[in-house]
């Protein structure tokens, strides 16, 4: 079955440091990618995504990502944490062949300290 | 405002019985889904509508029911038959087609007593 891995589970930082929050998916199909970010007890909220084009893709609260199809990855990245950005991130991923579903990564939560 | 609305945020079920949780958006979306979250599992899929009067199984569908009659509405119910309901649930919608940005609400947590 196609899934999708979030290599690192918690990931804590220093504030003003940058992160990197990886994200693998199993396929080789094509794909279209999303990352999302949930504060606590809150919905999630789309902070990327990837549909074509070029593979480095910029989103909301200077967070980006770059698409390595060789890698089959989709890491996201921010060269500078608040502690703001304090949450939990979710990688997604739609198949071409899973009929448009929207599989998820188990997460990674993002502290960021003082 | 438009959004997806989701009640209520706390609800809390005695063993046995059954529970509706409600999701609504007001977004113009055709395809509407439901969610389960569990720590450390990610988003699994239970039910998802593409259209009015039609709604597949996702990958946990046992032990739910949905009913799709109104564009805007997509109500979840956790029935008796579910093993272990205590989780945090989410509703999302898009618009249809491959691709598109899935919208969520804020989420039900359900507790069974």
């Amino acid at each position: 079955a196609q899934s999708v891995t979030q290599l690192d589970s918690q990931v804590p930082v220093f504030e003003e440091a940058p992160v990197e929050l990886r994200c693998n998916y199993s396929s080789s199909v094509s794909v279209y990618l999303f990352w999302y970010v949930q504060y606590p007890n809150q919905g999630l909220q789309l902070l990327l995504k990837y549909l074509s084009g070029s593979t480095l893709v910029k989103g909301i609260n200077g967070f980006e990502a770059e698409f390595n199809k060789s890698q089959t990855s989709f890491h996201l990245r921010k060269p500078s944490v608040h502690i703001s950005d304090t949450a939990e991130y979710f990688c997604a991923v739609i198949f071409y062949n899973q009929g448009g579903k929207l599989i998820f990564g188990q997460g990674t939560e993002l502290s960021v300290k003082p | 405002d438009g959004g997806i609305t989701q009640s209520p945020k706390y609800l809390f079920r005695k063993e046995g019985q059954n529970v509706t949780l409600s999701c609504e958006q007001n977004l113009n979306h055709d395809a509407m889904y439901w969610y389960r979250q569990d720590p450390g599992q990610g988003l699994r899929l239970i039910y998802y509508s593409q259209i009015v009067n039609d709604f597949q199984k996702g990958d946990i569908a046992e032990g739910y029911s949905v009913s799709r009659e109104k564009k805007e509405s997509f109500p979840l119910t956790v029935t008796s038959a579910q093993k272990n309901p205590t989780a945090f649930y989410l509703c999302a919608s898009s618009y249809r087609g491959t691709g598109n940005e899935q919208f969520f609400g804020p989420g039900t947590r359900l507790t069974v007593l």
